[in-house]
């Protein structure tokens, strides 16, 4: 069974920085793109940021773009998102996201648990 | 950038009954990168369509999808207790605003 488990959520202050990561089981991790999602508090999904199979591609959502970092390590079957100078607005759960193909557009099939990212001082 | 808008914003009806709806496209996309998805109060979303009318593994057939270019349909044929959620169309790494699908 396909799983993902994220971890690393947590409260930081303002201008800090958190390294979120994602455990990938179940599926052959390597040939897959992977995505973050976040959710804000009541609000909508907004696509974050994704990787190619390879870790050789990234993109980045424009409100995340030079103070987030994807990564993965496919030798740990695990994707990472460095995020850094943290803002309110950045407060959301933040779900690990697998493509179904190495495609970086098609659908989501698997989705983690979600970890809660809050920006407060 | 793609703007997708979901319509209507919260839609009540009763089990049994059929709803229907609505995702539009500020442009034409493919229907290849269509996606719906269902998620319930506190957990992650489920996808229900993909490729704007193949159902994913084990949902089941009183969810369909239809639609090209710019508009696009989730219908649920009769409603049941558990189908109460939030739905979300996605083209691309864009995402519609939802709806809210209530019990009348």
């Amino acid at each position: 069974e396909e799983q993902l488990l994220e971890s690393g959520g947590g409260l930081i202050q303002p201008g800090g920085s958190l390294r979120l990561s994602c455990a990938a089981s179940g599926f052959t991790f390597s040939s897959y793109v992977m995505s973050w999602v976040r959710q804000a508090p009541g609000k909508g999904l907004e696509w974050v940021s994704g990787i190619s199979a390879s870790g050789g591609n990234t993109n980045y959502a424009d409100s995340v773009k030079g103070r987030f970092t994807i990564s993965r390590d496919n030798s740990k079957n695990t994707v990472y998102l460095q995020m850094n100078s943290l803002r309110a607005e950045d407060t959301a759960v933040y779900y690990c996201a697998k493509r179904r193909s190495n495609s970086w557009y098609v659908e989501i099939d698997y989705w983690g648990q979600g970890t809660l990212v809050t920006v407060s001082s | 950038e793609i703007v997708l808008t979901q319509s209507p914003g919260t839609l009540s009806l009763s089990p049994g009954e059929r709803a229907t709806l609505s995702c539009r496209a500020s442009q034409s996309v493919s229907s290849s990168y269509l996606s719906w998805y269902q998620q319930k109060p506190g957990q992650a979303p489920r996808l229900l369509i993909y490729g704007a009318s193949s159902r994913a593994t084990g949902i089941p057939d009183r969810f369909s999808g239809s639609g090209s270019g710019t508009d696009f349909t989730l219908t649920i044929s009769r409603l049941e207790p558990e189908d109460f959620a939030v739905y979300y169309c996605q083209s691309r790494n864009t995402f519609g605003q939802g709806t809210k699908l209530e019990i009348k």
